[in-house]
């Protein structure tokens, strides 16, 4: 089936350490975004990636990286510079410029806890 | 930056009621979308309307669009429980050329059966 794969669902972190979110997509779109989620709140953008090897800082990238080396990946690095870490992270895709009208795709989001 | 802002944040209706939600935005855009979220799921999308349109509906779903105020509003007429999630406007804005959506803060609607 076709669709956005995060992962781990849950996910903690102990302080001082980093940790890599997953996303992968078969859905063959180009653009790519990381948002995080606290409780009871909307989304913030932290990275976003039109095209391979190529990426652009979100609302709030500090303590947080991202690569993008191949289409169907783009994984999210939650550095120990983050130090609010704890939220939910959803990944998402597009198949085009969303000015054209296209929409965002997202994965089911994983669960980061500090411990 | 926060483009959209819904309100209310919260609405509690009973089965078969309408519901309104409302999202105001502060820049010029190209389209605005609405979205759904079930509780610790991803976001799903419902609807969009483009700049120059005025009015959308898809099945239960109505959208409306007013520029010149800079705001929209979802409604959902003959609720039913399943509708209980939290629905979250999202602009497309001119000044990022359509490279990225930003997000309200969502509206948690709960329908009572």
């Amino acid at each position: 089936d076709g669709g956005i794969t995060q992962s781990p669902k849950y996910l903690f972190r102990k302080e001082g350490q980093n940790v890599t979110l997953s996303c992968e997509q078969n859905l063959n779109h180009d653009a790519m975004y990381w948002y995080r989620q606290d409780p009871g709140q909307g989304l913030r953008l932290i990275y976003y990636s039109q095209i391979v090897n190529d990426f652009q800082k979100g609302d709030i990238a500090e303590g947080y990286s991202v690569s993008r080396e191949k289409k169907e990946s783009f994984p999210l690095t939650v550095t120990s510079a983050q130090k609010n870490p704890t939220a939910f992270y959803l990944c998402a895709s597009s198949g085009g410029r969303l000015l054209s009208g296209n929409t965002i795709y997202f994965g089911e989001g994983s669960w980061l806890t500090v411990v | 930056s926060q483009q959209g802002e819904e309100d209310p944040q919260a609405l509690s209706i009973q089965e078969g009621e309408n519901a309104t939600m409302n999202c105001s935005y502060k820049t010029s855009i190209n389209n605005l979308q609405w979205y759904r979220q079930n509780s610790g799921r991803g976001l799903v999308h419902l609807i969009l309307i483009r700049s120059n349109e005025r009015e959308k509906h898809s099945g239960r779903l109505r959208v409306t669009l007013d520029t010149s105020k800079k705001s929209s509003s979802l409604l959902i007429t003959a609720s039913r429980a399943a509708d209980t999630a939290s629905y979250f406007c999202a602009t497309d804005a001119k000044e990022t050329s359509g490279s990225r959506l930003t997000f309200g803060e969502g509206t948690q609607l709960t329908v009572n059966p």
